[in-house]
């Protein structure tokens, strides 16, 4: 069982450039979640969706946007890179008060 | 504002000690408080969690103990151990489909 599975692992994004951060679980999780974590202030909630076609936004979704065309699948789309978006990403999917299950995270610079 | 407030920041133990993190909530809808440990590189993982028709759940050298009228919940590690060094996070489930975080604690083991 692979669990939450996201990609890159590491990347180095230049100022302005795009990119996609890959994220799929395999556990028929209805809830994904993206979050960030920079250190010392714990993790902040990009986006999340309840299901398939359904995705709000969470404290910081300035300059990333999301889809869910799939239960599997949510992607984390970064627009116009700026230094600020250099974090540590972490997806996580959840069937609800079970808890999450995170993946390995994404280490993004942005220079 | 923060929907969790954990303190402390950072915690230095002894080995064999006993370890003791707290968190505070104002939102009596949350139904569900878990803990993740994360290691350096690694996303966090499940730990233990609690629901509020309980005051304390153990499971093993870890303790959660709940205060329902007090909106308080407390970690407590038991003998702790070296490999026991690790962010730990509390977190409370909103009904809306979604975990609210603490800052997290930065919790070291001297041997």
């Amino acid at each position: 069982n692979a669990g939450v599975t996201q990609t890159p692992k590491f990347h180095i994004l230049k100022i302005g450039q795009s990119m996609t951060l890959q994220c799929t679980q395999d556990m028929n999780h209805n809830y994904m979640y993206w979050y960030r974590q920079d250190p010392g202030m714990g993790l902040k909630l990009i986006y999340y969706s309840v299901g398939a076609g359904i995705t709000d936004k969470g404290e910081v979704p300035n300059g990333y946007n999301v889809s869910r065309s799939t239960t599997e699948d949510f992607p984390l789309r970064l627009e116009l890179a700026a230094p600020s978006q250099t974090s540590v990403y972490f997806c996580a999917s959840s069937r609800g008060t079970a808890g999450y299950t995170f993946g390995s995270g994404t280490r993004l610079t942005v220079v | 504002q923060q929907q969790v407030k954990q303190s402390p920041q950072s915690l230095i133990v002894q080995k064999g000690g006993i370890s003791i993190i707290n968190c505070a909530y104002e939102n009596t809808a949350f139904d569900y408080f878990p803990w993740y440990q994360q290691f350096p590189g690694k996303g966090p993982a499940l730990l233990i969690a609690i629901r509020p028709d309980v005051s304390e759940k153990k499971e093993g050298r870890f303790t959660i103990s709940f205060n329902k009228s007090a909106k308080q919940f407390s970690l407590h590690i038991m003998d702790s151990q070296p490999g026991d060094s690790a962010t730990y996070f509390c977190a409370a489930w909103s009904t809306l489909g979604r975990l609210y975080f603490g800052r997290g604690t930065q919790l070291t083991v001297w041997p």
